[in-house]
């Protein structure tokens, strides 16, 4: 079955950068579209944007545009989001999510991303 | 940028009783609106998509509805595992980006 695998915890310091990993398995990377969306503690969902791993193309909500890059490796079936300049209310866990473009179908479990001095 | 506003921000609802819930776009989004569950602790669970096309093994008791501005989404008979945040999420055919509302957590009443 179709599983996204996302590493694990992190904690840095405002300014730093994170890059987090989402693995695909159980189905064709290259066909699905890879979302990411992270949920601050106890708010919704936002939505950071999108990467074809097909293509490489990406498209990235404006809140985000200049401080997240998102990249894949087809070899190893795993796109990354990394975010820098980070601050305080980034504070989140961020999901992968894979799509035939829309719908968001399946999702990782999540990883805590801890902004902190 | 679309904005999706949910109502009512939370909903008590008792076992057994339908719930209504609503999303609403500041324009019009034809029918690219998408239904979402999330349960603590857990990652958002695929609903409805295309407004009222339910995704694969969701109960019949879910249904989505609506065009343009105005969503619904409606549990007829509420069970105990619906109680949960419903997030709706609009997107554009182009640019290929998207907004999700605040949410609606559904509680027992």
């Amino acid at each position: 079955q179709v599983q996204l695998v996302q590493s694990g915890a992190e904690v840095k310091k405002p300014g730093a950068s994170v890059k987090v990993s989402c693995k695909a398995s159980g189905d064709t990377f290259t066909n699905y579209y890879m979302h990411w969306v992270r949920q601050a503690p106890g708010q919704g969902l936002e939505w950071m944007g999108w990467i074809n791993p097909n293509s490489g193309a990406t498209t990235y909500a404006p809140k985000f545009q200049g401080r997240v890059t998102m990249t894949r490796d087809t070899s190893i079936n795993t796109a990354y989001m990394e975010l820098v300049s980070l601050k305080s209310d980034d504070t989140a866990i961020y999901y992968c999510a894979r799509a035939r473009g829309w719908p968001l179908d399946h999702w990782g479990q999540g990883t805590l991303v801890t902004v902190s001095s | 940028e679309i904005v999706m506003t949910q109502s009512p921000a939370t909903l008590s609802v008792s076992p057994g009783e339908r719930a209504t819930l609503s999303c609403r776009a500041s324009q019009s989004v034809g029918s690219n609106l998408i239904w979402y569950q999330q349960k603590p602790g857990q990652a958002p669970r695929l609903l409805i998509y295309g407004a009222s096309t339910r995704a694969t093994d969701i109960p019949a008791r879910f249904s989505g509805s609506g065009s343009g501005t105005e969503f619904t989404l409606t549990i007829s008979s509420l069970q105990s595992e619906d109680f949960a945040v419903y997030y709706c999420q609009q997107y554009n055919n182009w640019p290929p980006v998207s907004v999700f509302g605040q949410g609606t957590k559904l509680e027992i009443k």
